[in-house]
């Protein structure tokens, strides 16, 4: 049980477009869910927290306009990337919460051109 | 700022040793830590955890300590195996009065399995 996916995996687009990761918790509802960001040989840093049918918390230094959440229901948060560029390219990791247990995602890679 | 950090970016073992990844966090306000298996591209993965009433927790093969005193957090692999190879985090949390926040991550080791 406790399963959370990603979709996509792996995502390349053009810089100035935007790009959709959507997080989903299989087996169990969520109530708050959370999006990490990655670089390599680096460690997961918090970008925000969501709760659902709530507006998101962001970590300091984090753009809430250009990264966009929406936690619509107990399932699904989505983080869209707007006008991305290349610095943006990383590994993005979702995780949902139940209970006290936080449960990852299998990560989406996104390369900006 | 708070921090969780670690003491080696990276371990190198011969195959059947013993493991031990370290980890230092600097909230005392943390009451439960989390180790973490990462493999490369993939999401990290549960290994084991402790809360800070324990000093001590034991897995298959791995085993966690505790040390309040010094703010310090251990991660034991027994009989270390080639699939063992990743890079390990430890996480803490807190509990503050109006619920968890998310977990911190550490800066990471990474765990080679020599053959």
């Amino acid at each position: 049980g406790a399963v959370v996916s990603q979709h996509p995996s792996r995502v390349i687009c053009k810089s100035g477009t935007s790009v959709k990761i959507e997080c989903r918790s299989l087996d169990f509802q969520a109530t708050t869910m959370f999006w990490y960001r990655q670089f390599p040989k680096q460690s997961l840093m918090l970008m925000a927290t969501s709760n659902e049918g709530s507006k998101a918390t962001y970590e300091q230094g984090v753009e809430k306009d250009k990264f966009l959440i929406n936690h619509a229901s107990l399932t699904l948060s989505t983080l869209t990337v707007t006008s991305a560029h290349p610095e943006d390219s990383s590994f993005y990791i979702c995780s949902a919460r139940a209970e006290y247990e936080q449960y990852f995602g299998p990560g989406t890679r996104l390369t900006v051109t | 700022g708070e921090s969780v950090g670690l003491h080696l970016p990276t371990l190198s073992v011969q195959e059947g040793d013993n493991s031990i990844i370290n980890c230092a966090y600097s909230n005392s306000a943390s009451d439960y830590f989390i180790w973490y298996k990462q493999e490369s591209g993939k999401g990290p993965q549960f290994i084991i955890d402790i809360r800070s009433n324990m000093d001590k927790r034991q897995g298959q093969r791995v085993t966690v300590l505790l040390n309040k005193t010094v703010k310090h957090l251990s991660l034991q692999i027994a009989a270390t195996q080639p699939g063992d190879s990743a890079v390990y985090f430890c996480a803490e949390n807190i509990a503050p009065g109006t619920g968890r926040r998310a977990l911190t991550f550490g800066s990471g080791t990474r765990l080679q399995v020599q053959p």
